[in-house]
Parts: C-alpha cells; sequence; structure tokens
C-alpha cells in the first residue's frame, strides 16, 4: 500500500460543483500539505498543516478550503468549482525530526472541471 | 512573491549525453531540495543540500550548492532513458521554514 493515498484519482466536474478531494498517510507524519501542479508552473502550495490544529493558507488558497480530520487525514475542499480550477492535486507528508526534509507526494488527483 | 527560476524549462538530449538543469533564488537559501516526477507520476525526493558549496553524488547525479546558497544545480552523466521526467529543485517559503516553493521544473527528454 502506498504510503500517502490520495482519492479519487481522476474527477470530472461541473461548474459550481463542490467537490472534496481526500488524502491519507500511513507514515506518522505530522505534517501535511496541498499543492496543485499546471504545467509550466511547477507546483503551487494552497494549503498546509503542521498538527491537526494547525491549518494555514498557502499561496493560492482562494476558492478552496481544507480539513486535518486526524493526524493521518487531510482534505482539501472546492466550494463552488470554476473550470480554471482544471489542474493536478497532489499531497504531500513530510517530517522533519532526524534532520531528513523530503516530502512525500501521494499520485495525485487529476480534477477537471467543465 | 518569492519565485525559484529553473533553466531550461526543456531539455531535449541523445542517450549518454550530459544535462544540466539550474536553480537560482532571490534570497539566500537555508537548504535546497530536488526532486523528479517521471511522465504521469508524482515528484519523488530526491536529496537536500544544506551547506554552501556542498557537493553531493547520487551514481550519475551530481547535486551542487552555490557558495552564496542562492544558487543549485542537478547535474547527471551519460543520461539514461530511465532519467527521463522532470526535475524540480525547491526551496523554504520561509527562511527556515519547512513550506517548499518549487521551481518550475525542466523537462528531460531522451532520444534513445
Amino acid at each position: 500500500d502506498a504510503d500517502v493515498t490520495q482519492t479519487p484519482r481522476n474527477r470530472i466536474t461541473k461548474t459550481g460543483k463542490r467537490i472534496m478531494l481526500e488524502c491519507s498517510q500511513t507514515k506518522g507524519h505530522d505534517r501535511m500539505y496541498w499543492y496543485r501542479q499546471d504545467p509550466g508552473l511547477g507546483l503551487r502550495l494552497i494549503y498546509y498543516s503542521f498538527d491537526v490544529k494547525d491549518i494555514n493558507k498557502g499561496e493560492i488558497s482562494d476558492g478552496y478550503s481544507v480539513s486535518r480530520q486526524a493526524q493521518a487525514k487531510f482534505s482539501l475542499s472546492l466550494e463552488s468549482a470554476i473550470p480554471n480550477q482544471t489542474a493536478l492535486y497532489f499531497c504531500a507528508t513530510s517530517d522533519p525530526g532526524g534532520g531528513n526534509y523530503g516530502y512525500t507526494f501521494g499520485s495525485g488527483t487529476r480534477l477537471t472541471v467543465v | 512573491g518569492q519565485q525559484v527560476m529553473q533553466i531550461p524549462q526543456y531539455q531535449h538530449v541523445q542517450e549518454g549525453e550530459d544535462f544540466t538543469t539550474y536553480c537560482n533564488s532571490s534570497t539566500t537559501l537555508s537548504n535546497i531540495q530536488w526532486y523528479k516526477q517521471r511522465p504521469g507520476g508524482h515528484p519523488v525526493f530526491l536529496i537536500q543540500l544544506v551547506k554552501s558549496g556542498e557537493v553531493k553524488k547520487q551514481k550519475r547525479l551530481t547535486f551542487q550548492f552555490g557558495e552564496a546558497k542562492k544558487n543549485s544545480s542537478l547535474h547527471i552523466t551519460a543520461t539514461q532513458t530511465t532519467d527521463v521526467g522532470t526535475y524540480f529543485c525547491a526551496e523554504p517559503l520561509i527562511q527556515g521554514a519547512q513550506k517548499l516553493v518549487f521551481g518550475q521544473g525542466t523537462r528531460l527528454t531522451i532520444n534513445p
């Protein structure tokens, strides 16, 4: 099983619909992140959480919200989807303890808003 | 906002040729990370550089951190088809923090 699991893998939704992307991890990491990837723009940070009670906005949080239901679960919601939110979304975790700062990414959710 | 400039955006090489991608930051960095994303895949952490002038090697990959800690490079010697993918550098959003800003990536394609 993957360390970081994202569901769904692919989703097509209509403009104005609410949609939730889910992320769960088995690494026991406190820190979790949501990024979106668009061609030529790299990965941009949407929201991040350093523990269950900590939620922070990233570079591009407008139009998104998150929920940290447990240490292992971090979900991303689009309250009213719009076409320019069509992108590849990645969840990631990290644990800087011991000096290893690398992120572990999930396999991604490809979202299309029509 | 904070920007990480990564060049080139694309690079096509013949198998066996070398490849280099560069990252430049507007600020002095506490560290820099490198990731590889295979086509259709997700980013995978390769390495973190912390010290000024640091050089690290992973088989045919050589990573360098500039003396001023404002730039970094990834060099691949004698590319193989397994090296195909997009290579990203990433720097902390805030000095010392663990929120990363990613460069735009360099997409490497290889002619076998």
